[in-house]
């Protein structure tokens, strides 16, 4: 069926507000990932999920970012007040496979990303 | 420090030759590597994957090297064109999740 989709496209907030971002990975996808990606540079890993848990947390740059994803397909990552230098593209990817099985390729399909912009 | 890296200098290539992109990395074994290309505005897509037993991998126009001695990647496009030109990402897998480069942009003229 259809690729992964995020919403919104883009999204202008003010400095101190939440935000959600949202990824409909691509059916059937058990493993779901967010990046971050600044402006001229990688994409920055954030966290990683199997099903609905997440198994590595360990790229989200603060408490004020959280992430869950229900029903092993949507997932929302959320960031709390806001603040300038979370300005970036921030990416979902789903495969049908993750966790470094051991032999086992993973292609990821990305979604084309929510711009985020904090004045 | 385990570090991948890729020219961070735009390749500016005329169209018909071919463009090699290159991929360093450091402190990984990586098991295989990846190539992703990303036009602006758009998330990544996935082109190529070689393994680390594998020497080089061909798909159409495109060809990837990689050495794991060397701890290098090649990523070739042949008779480039203009609608070659994107932004290419290597990719590896480090313990259990993917590590991107940078990416290395690539401008095709006609």
């Amino acid at each position: 069926g259809a690729g992964v989709s995020q919403s919104p496209s883009n999204k202008v907030t003010e400095k101190g507000k939440d935000v959600e971002l949202r990824c409909d990975p691509i059916s059937g996808h058990t493993a779901l990932y967010w990046y971050r990606q600044s402006l001229g540079q990688g994409l920055e890993f954030l966290i990683y999920f199997q099903g609905n848990s997440a198994p590595d947390k360990s790229g989200l740059p603060s408490d004020r970012f959280s992430a869950e994803r229900t029903g092993g397909s949507v997932s929302t990552l959320t960031i709390q007040r806001t603040q300038q230098e979370d300005s970036a593209v921030y990416l979902c990817a789903s495969s049908s496979l993750g966790g470094g099985l051991a032999g086992v390729t993973e292609t990821q399909y990305f979604g084309p990303g929510t711009r985020l912009l904090v004045l | 420090s385990q570090k991948i890296e890729q020219n961070s200098e735009a390749l500016n290539i005329q169209e018909g030759k071919t463009a090699t992109l290159t991929c360093n990395y450091t402190n990984y074994s990586p098991a295989y590597l990846q190539w992703y290309r990303q036009d602006p505005g758009r998330g990544p897509v996935f082109l190529l994957l070689i393994r680390e037993n594998e020497k080089e991998k061909r798909k159409e126009r495109l060809k990837v090297t990689f050495d794991t001695t060397l701890k290098q990647s090649l990523f070739h496009i042949t008779a480039s064109q203009p609608a070659d030109s994107a932004t290419y990402l290597c990719a590896l897998r480090g313990g259990f999740k993917t590590i991107f480069g940078a990416g290395t942009r690539l401008f095709v003229k006609a």
